[in-house]
């Protein structure tokens, strides 16, 4: 079955440096890639879309990339403020929205 | 105002209850969603409705039921709740294309005693 992972962990670091997520797949083959945001106790809130075909997207202090050979994708916080500390969500699709999520990694930007 | 509403935001019941979690949007979207989120799980997707009259399972929807009553409505309903459905779960919306992204409701915290 499909799985997809991110860490577990807590991913601790200071402010001003760069945060770097992963997100791990298998037995998919999506063709587009989502990260999401997710603070406490609030909903999930869609940051950047990647498509196969891409090797990387960037949004202001946000980057992704995409590699389908190594099935994974990593989100790129540069700069990074106390105010990024949430934890980010990414999800895979194929076609009609029915996306599936990891778990989560928690990032902590401390001053 | 919030674009997808859920209501209630928390709710406490017992097992064998009847329960049901009401999603309102103003985004204007066809398409819905109700997703599940457990500690150290991703978001399952319970059930899914891509315009009023199109109601499809999810991975997960042993157990619930939904209603699409209009384009902006979409309930989930727990018939007889038992504890392991203790969960947040979130309403979602999309525009009705292949890599929509979602917007999400600020989620609804179930406990069933």
């Amino acid at each position: 079955s499909q799985k997809i992972e991110q860490n577990s962990e807590a991913l601790n670091i200071q402010e001003g440096k760069t945060a770097t997520l992963t997100c791990n797949y298998t037995n998919y083959s999506p063709a587009y890639l989502q990260w999401y945001r997710q603070d406490p106790g609030r909903g999930p809130v869609f940051l950047l879309l990647i498509r196969e075909n891409e090797k990387e997207k960037r949004k202001e202090r946000l980057k992704v990339t995409f590699d389908t050979t190594l099935k994974q994708s990593l989100f790129h916080i540069t700069a990074s403020q106390p105010a990024d500390s949430a934890t980010y969500l990414c999800a895979l699709g194929r076609g009609y929205n029915k996306l599936i999520f990891g778990a989560g990694t928690r990032l902590a930007v401390h001053p | 105002d919030a674009d997808v509403t859920q209501t209630p935001r928390n709710r406490i019941t017992k097992t064998g209850k009847r329960i049901m979690l009401e999603c309102s949007q103003t985004k204007g979207h066809d398409r819905m969603y109700w997703y599940r989120q457990d500690p150290g799980l991703g978001l399952q997707l319970i059930y899914y409705s891509f315009d009023v009259k199109d109601i499809n399972k999810g991975e997960i929807s042993d157990g619930y039921s939904v209603s699409r009553q209009a384009q902006a409505k979409f309930s989930l309903s727990l018939e007889s709740a038992i504890p392991n459905q203790t969960a947040l779960y979130f309403c979602a919306t999309s525009l009705g294309t292949d890599t929509g992204e979602l917007f999400f409701g600020e989620g609804s915290r179930l406990t069933v005693l």
